[in-house]
Order: structure tokens, then C-alpha cells, then sequence
């Protein structure tokens, strides 16, 4: 088993639905990502959570709305999402928050339709 | 602004030649490199970092240079592997006390190598 498991690995969602994407890290690690990766663009920071705290919000939309149960746990709700979010999101963890490697997820690759 | 560079979207090498990916900054509160690798459909996974204090750590095959005076840095690959066909990001990262702590990606450069 992988250190940081996404799901799903796939998730095609038209713009009024609700969906969540789920990450999971057995790591012990204390900090948990949210990345953006779009065509041509850099990984793009969205969300940082530390010791279970939202510690950066790198202004994302509204429509996007992360949850961090545990240190373990990290979640990203979505809902009415545009067709320009289409991407894969990749999820990543760290000892703590600026301190040790990132360890990334597979990634989930959404369409918005 | 983009504040790490990776001015080359693509490479293509021939097998058993040496790659070279090259990186550039703009922030001189960035002291610890990274570079990452990704193949498709899977997450980057981490491949080799490198200090402000150092120029130059090797691991293997790989080799990172890092010019501080110049903020570039370079991760070469000698020789090159078919296998090492993949998407290689460079990153970078401030004091863990600052603003810049977090990790800052480029945009990637796509790494062919030929048989």
C-alpha cells in the first residue's frame, strides 16, 4: 500500500453535482495538501492543513471546501464546479508543515462536464 | 509570477547519454531544492534534494548542481534509461519560520530517452 492513497483515481461530475475526493496517509505524517495540476501550469497550492488546522487557503473558490477530520484524513468537497476545473488534484503530506519531503498521492483526475 | 522556472517544457536523449534539466528561481529566501519526478497516471514522487550550503549532491545516477549566485539549478542524469522517461518537476522552499516554506513547483519538463 502506497503512503498517501486518493480516491477515486478517476471522477467525471457534471457542474451541478456534489462530489467529494478522499485522501489517506499512513505515514504519521501531521501535514496534509491539496495541489492543482492543470495542463501547462505548475502544481498549484490550494490548501495546507497542520496538526488538523486549515493553516492556507492559496484563494480558492468557494466551490471548492476542504475538510481535515484527522491527521490521517483530508477531504475536498466539490460542488457546482466549472468545466475550467477539469485537472488532477493531488494530495500530499509532510512531517509538518514545512519540515520534511512531500509524499504524493496518485492524484484524482476530474472532468467537469 | 512564477518565482521557479523550468524554461524547457521537453528533452529528448539518447539512451546511455547524459541528461541535463535545468531550473531557475527568482526568490532568495528559497534554500532547500527539490526535484520531483512523475510518470503519467501516477502522483510526483520525490528524487533527489539539495541544501543552500551545498552546490552539488549526488545520489546514484543523479547529480544536482545548485548556483546560488546564478539561482539556478540543474539535476543531471548520467546515463540515461528509458525508464527515466517522465516529467521531472524542480521545487523549492524557504526557512520553515517564513512565508516561503512552502513548496513551489515548476511547470515541469517532459524527459524523453530513446533506446
Amino acid at each position: 500500500e502506497t503512503g498517501v492513497t486518493q480516491t477515486p483515481r478517476h471522477l467525471v461530475m457534471g457542474m451541478t453535482n456534489k462530489k467529494s475526493l478522499k485522501c489517506e496517509q499512513h505515514l504519521g505524517h501531521n501535514a496534509m495538501y491539496w495541489y492543482k495540476q492543470s495542463a501547462k501550469k505548475p502544481l498549484e497550492l490550494m490548501f495546507v492543513y497542520n496538526f488538523k488546522e486549515q493553516t492556507e487557503n492559496n484563494s480558492v473558490p468557494s466551490r471548492f471546501s476542504p475538510e481535515c477530520p484527522n491527521s490521517s484524513h483530508l477531504f475536498l468537497h466539490l460542488h457546482t464546479l466549472q468545466p475550467e476545473d477539469s485537472a488532477l488534484y493531488l494530495c500530499a503530506s509532510s512531517q509538518r508543515q514545512g519540515y520534511g519531503g512531500y509524499t504524493f498521492g496518485s492524484g484524482t483526475r476530474l472532468t467537469v462536464v | 509570477d512564477q518565482q521557479v522556472k523550468q524554461n524547457s517544457p521537453s528533452l529528448s536523449v539518447q539512451e546511455g547519454r547524459i541528461s541535463i534539466l535545468n531550473c531557475d528561481y527568482t526568490n532568495s529566501m528559497f534554500d532547500y531544492f527539490l526535484w520531483y519526478k512523475k510518470y503519467p497516471a501516477e502522483g510526483p514522487t520525490f528524487l533527489i534534494s539539495i541544501s543552500s550550503i551545498k552546490d552539488k549532491n549526488e545520489d546514484g545516477r543523479f547529480t544536482v548542481f545548485l548556483n546560488k549566485s546564478a539561482k539556478h539549478l540543474s539535476l543531471h542524469i548520467v546515463p540515461s534509461q528509458p525508464g527515466d522517461s517522465a516529467v521531472y518537476f524542480c521545487a523549492a522552499r524557504g526557512n520553515s519560520g517564513g512565508s516561503n516554506y512552502k513548496l513551489t513547483f515548476g511547470k515541469g519538463t517532459l524527459l524523453t530517452v530513446n533506446p
